[in-house]
């Protein structure tokens, strides 16, 4: 089944503490994003990949991290997490080739940063 | 700068009725603009996708317009059921590029049973 799967689903930790949010898709797209969903602020892109080791920010890059070693997998790091990082993250994925096509997105990670 | 608005933010109408979603960008040099829907809990659904040199898009009972002079889409729904209750957002890319993505914040559509 074609998906883009995030893990963890769920996860509460405190300030400071590194983390990471994986993310990986099982239909060889290109381009990858990770977003941030917030109430009252809706759906901002934190960072994008068109391809391996190509990746740019997007509008709220500020205190994240992405890596795009492998095609299949792009993480989201927080290496000193903060409670205004608490968020309902999502991670995307779609083909460059083709012409345009969809986003597929995952379920999404509920963080919590106490 | 691009910015997206979706109007209303709520809607509750009766089954059965066909209603129309709204979506408005300042930047009318467009690559393409897309409408997702999203349940409670879940991440977005891609609905429909309209490329900039298209006018509208069709699938099922959704139908999606376009009009780039104007800065707008529509998104109608026919004949509405309650599995239609979700949040509905459309998106466009900034510029002419179709790499950075800028939402609305979405239509919370309520279908009454």
């Amino acid at each position: 089944e074609a998906q883009v799967t995030q893990n963890p689903r769920y996860l509460i930790t405190v300030t400071g503490k590194k983390l990471t949010v994986t993310c990986s898709q099982n239909m060889n797209h290109e381009y990858m994003s990770w977003y941030r969903q917030d109430p009252g602020l809706g759906l901002r892109q934190i960072y994008y990949s068109m391809n391996v080791e190509v990746t740019d920010k997007g509008d709220v890059p500020e205190g994240y991290k992405v890596s795009r070693k492998e095609k299949r997998n792009f993480p989201l790091i927080l290496e000193s997490p903060s409670p205004n990082q608490t968020s309902l993250y999502f991670c995307a994925s779609r083909p460059l080739t083709g012409g345009n096509q969809p986003q597929h997105f995952g379920d999404g990670t509920r963080l919590s940063i106490l | 700068k691009q910015e997206v608005t979706q109007i209303p933010a709520a809607l509750s109408v009766p089954e059965g009725e066909n209603l129309v979603l709204n979506c408005s960008f300042t930047d009318s040099a467009i690559y393409n603009l897309q409408w997702f829907r999203q349940d409670p809990g879940k991440g977005l659904t891609s609905l429909l996708l309209i490329q900039s040199s298209q006018r509208e898009q069709t699938s099922g009972r959704l139908n999606a317009s376009l009009d780039k002079s104007s800065g707008r889409s529509t998104l109608y729904i026919a004949a509405s059921q309650p599995g239609d209750s979700a949040t509905y957002l459309c998106a466009v890319p900034r510029g002419n590029r179709d790499d950075k993505i800028i939402f609305g914040k979405g239509t919370r559509l309520h279908i009454l049973p």
